[in-house]
């Protein structure tokens, strides 16, 4: 599995704590993106980067933070602030139309957050 | 923003009968129309995708139509076996060349079982 790179897999965090989760990608994708998965409510969009140095807010960005500081990286901050942060966390990347019409994010293999 | 909603949410069919899955999206300027497959404990990965240009894709026993005056597209699985058996959601996006969106927004997800 190469491509976009999730770690780790499975992540445990006390209330009150921050945690970061690692999204890596070398397919020279420019857009990045992250996903909090729920059972019944499908992939709900977090934050999203179409190039370095710039990210948006998705439907759900309240308690997390982002930085897309490499075209490769695009980490995941969940803060203390997030009330509901236990969930599968799936960071994607795609081509934007900038350059191709062909937009097909593909995915890392997400990581679970456990909140204890 | 874009508003994907997707129906059913369960789905459970005989082996070698069809499958429908039905979406419909709120933004009118959305030109990209992805369906991915989630396996049990595995990422989303695209089965077949649709521009707004055409009406309908075919891809063996897949194929995806697209009505763009109702804002509606839909998933239309033939012959079903049982390694179908797998959660699709459908999404949609706006891909301009030369702009710089890309942002993919998601149904909530459809279970579908095939029986043997």
């Amino acid at each position: 599995d190469g491509g976009i790179t999730q770690s780790p897999k499975y992540l445990f965090r006390k209330e009150g704590q921050n945690v970061t989760l690692s999204c890596e990608q070398n397919l020279n994708h420019d857009a990045m993106y992250w996903y909090r998965q729920d059972p019944g409510q499908g992939l709900r969009l977090i934050y999203y980067s179409q190039i370095v140095n710039d990210f948006q807010k998705g439907d759900i960005a309240e308690g997390y933070s982002v930085s897309r500081e490499k075209k490769e990286s695009f980490p995941l901050t969940v803060t203390s602030a997030q009330k509901n942060p236990t969930a599968f966390y799936l960071c994607a990347s795609s081509i934007p139309g900038a350059r191709h019409l062909n937009t097909e994010a593909f995915f890392g293999q997400g990581t679970r957050l456990t909140v204890v | 923003g874009e508003n994907v909603e997707q129906h059913p949410s369960t789905l459970s069919v005989q082996e070698g009968d069809s499958a429908v899955i039905k979406c419909t999206y709120s933004d009118s300027a959305s030109n990209y129309f992805p369906w991915y497959k989630q396996e049990l404990g595995k990422r989303p990965q695209l089965i077949i995708d649709i521009r707004s240009n055409v009406g309908e894709k075919k891809d063996q026993r897949i194929a995806v139509t697209l009505n763009k005056t109702a804002k509606h597209f839909s998933l239309h699985i033939t012959e079903t076996q049982p390694e179908d058996s797998a959660v699709y959601f459908c999404a949609a996006s706006i891909s301009v060349r030369g702009g710089n969106t890309g942002k993919l927004i998601f149904g909530q997800g459809t279970t579908l079982q095939v029986k043997p």
